[in-house]
């Protein structure tokens, strides 16, 4: 099946920065989306992502489905802003829904 | 978001006990699949469901029986409920646009 690495998988970020998370997958896709795991738990969409780009607010994403990558960026880093990200990759058809392993993203004040 | 409904939300059952934990969706969505979130270890994909009575298996399957005798339901049955079976469990479906949703999860804990 399709395989999605995640990089990098642990980042402290003092509050403020900015930083870039990857996401690379070994086949296309018709699905690409970014969630975010709060520390409650909860898994919150952020971008449904595909192709091209999408900003919302801080958090912009940016897929380039001819070379497999995604990448999510944080912008002036929030501490409500860690906590787990994951990537996720459907081939389509009657195939799984397909998760990078996430990136552990840590916000100091 | 899309109405997805996982019950119970929490569940403490005792070894050999079967346990089954519903997936309930009100948006008709054909996709469906049950993972498991264990520290160190991500989300991983126990089964999953391409449409009514189609279901198959994911990367950590053993224990796990599933069901789907209608769209809106995806039932995940722990036959024999062992310590190692001890987790979150997550619900997704995939909607139209091929976007996917998440339940809130369920806690499952085996004394």
């Amino acid at each position: 099946g399709i395989q999605v690495e995640q990089s990098p998988p642990d980042l402290i970020l003092q509050e403020g920065a900015n930083s870039t998370l990857r996401c690379n997958f070994s086949d296309s896709v018709n699905n690409l989306q970014w969630f975010h795991q709060n520390p409650w738990g909860q898994l919150i969409n952020l971008f449904y992502i595909p192709s091209g780009t999408k900003q919302n607010g801080r958090l912009s994403a940016t897929t380039v489905a001819t070379e497999r990558y995604s990448l999510l960026y944080i912008s002036s880093s929030q501490t409500t802003d860690s906590g787990v990200y994951f990537c996720a990759v459907w081939p389509g058809g009657n195939n799984r829904l397909a998760f990078g392993k996430g990136n552990q993203v840590v916000v100091i004040p | 978001d899309a109405g997805i409904t996982q019950s119970p939300r929490h569940k403490v059952t005792e070894t050999g006990t079967p346990v089954t934990l519903r997936c309930h969706q009100t948006e008709n969505h054909r996709y469906m699949y049950w993972y498991r979130q264990d520290p160190g270890h991500g989300l991983r994909l126990i089964h999953y469901s391409y449409g009514v009575k189609d279901t198959d298996k994911g990367e950590v399957s053993d224990g796990y029986s599933v069901s789907r005798s209608k769209t809106e339901d995806f039932l995940l049955t722990l036959e024999s409920a062992t310590s190692s079976q001890t987790s979150v469990y997550f619900c997704a479906t995939l909607g139209q646009g091929a976007e996917a949703f998440f339940g809130q999860g369920t806690r499952l804990t085996v004394v």
